[in-house]
C-alpha cells in the first residue's frame, strides 16, 4: 500500500515564528487532506487539497502531486496551533479508505 | 449543527468484557469509518461502511465487530478478543464518492 511520511516528526517553536510541515507520499494521489488534532484529540479538516496552493488565514497549503509532496504553512503560530498535524491520502484499496501519514507533533511556546 | 457524535467520552473495561463504543451522525454522510490510535502514533483503520448493512474490514479489524442497521449509526464493539483494547477510538463519515473526513470527538477506552 501507499507509504506516508511526515517530517519533521517533533517541532517546538516560539509564539509568532513561521513554520513548514511536509507530507511526502509513495504513489500518485488525486487528493490530499491536512488535518489537525488538538490536545483534546479531536481531529480537524484543515485542507482538501490536490494539487495546487489553498490559504485560510495563517495556514496555507501546496501540493506538488507530480513530485509526491505536500507541504502545510503555518505563519505567526499561536499556542492554539498546538497538536498534531496529519496528512491523509487515498488508499489504493479504494472505497474511500484514506491512509495517514505518521504526524508532526506541534509546540507553540509563549 | 450538523456534525458526529462519539459516545461516551472515556470508558473503563474489564478484562474479558465486551463493550460498545457509540457513533452517530446527522451529516447524511453514506461512509462511516472507526479508527484505532495509540498514544503518539497515527491512525489505523478497524472497519468502514459504505451503506447501510453492508461493512469492510480495515487493517486492524481481528477483536472488533460493527454493525450497520442505520445511515446515522455506527456502533463498534470491541470484543474480549482484542488483547490490547487499550486506545483512542475514532469515528469519521464521509459523503458517498469523497474522500473528505469529518470525525467525532473520539472515545478513550482503558481497559483495568
Amino acid at each position: 500500500g501507499i507509504q506516508v511520511e511526515q517530517s519533521p516528526p517533533d517541532l517546538i517553536l516560539q509564539e509568532g515564528a513561521n513554520s513548514t510541515l511536509r507530507c511526502n507520499f509513495s504513489d500518485s494521489v488525486n487528493n490530499l487532506q491536512w488535518f489537525h488534532q488538538n490536545p483534546w484529540g479531536q481531529l480537524i479538516n484543515l485542507f482538501y487539497i490536490p494539487s495546487g496552493t489553498k490559504q485560510n488565514g495563517r495556514l496555507s497549503a501546496t501540493t506538488v502531486a507530480t513530485e509526491r509532496y505536500s507541504l502545510l504553512y503555518i505563519s505567526s503560530s499561536q499556542t492554539t496551533d498546538s497538536g498534531v498535524y496529519f496528512c491523509a491520502v487515498p488508499n489504493s484499496g479504494g472505497y474511500q479508505k484514506v491512509t495517514f501519514g505518521t504526524g508532526t507533533k506541534l509546540q507553540v511556546i509563549p | 449543527d450538523g456534525g458526529i457524535t462519539q459516545s461516551p467520552k472515556y470508558l473503563f473495561r474489564k478484562e474479558g468484557q465486551n463493550v460498545t463504543l457509540s457513533c452517530e451522525q446527522n451529516l447524511n454522510h453514506d461512509a462511516m469509518y472507526w479508527y484505532r490510535q495509540d498514544p503518539g502514533q497515527g491512525l489505523r483503520l478497524i472497519y468502514y461502511s459504505q451503506i447501510v448493512n453492508d461493512f469492510q474490514k480495515g487493517d486492524i479489524a481481528e477483536g472488533y465487530s460493527v454493525s450497520r442497521e442505520k445511515k446515522e449509526s455506527f456502533p463498534l464493539t470491541v470484543t474480549s478478543a482484542q488483547k490490547n483494547p487499550t486506545a483512542f477510538y475514532l469515528c469519521a463519515s464521509s459523503m458517498a464518492g469523497s474522500y473528505g473526513y469529518t470525525f467525532g470527538s473520539g472515545t478513550r477506552l482503558t481497559v483495568v
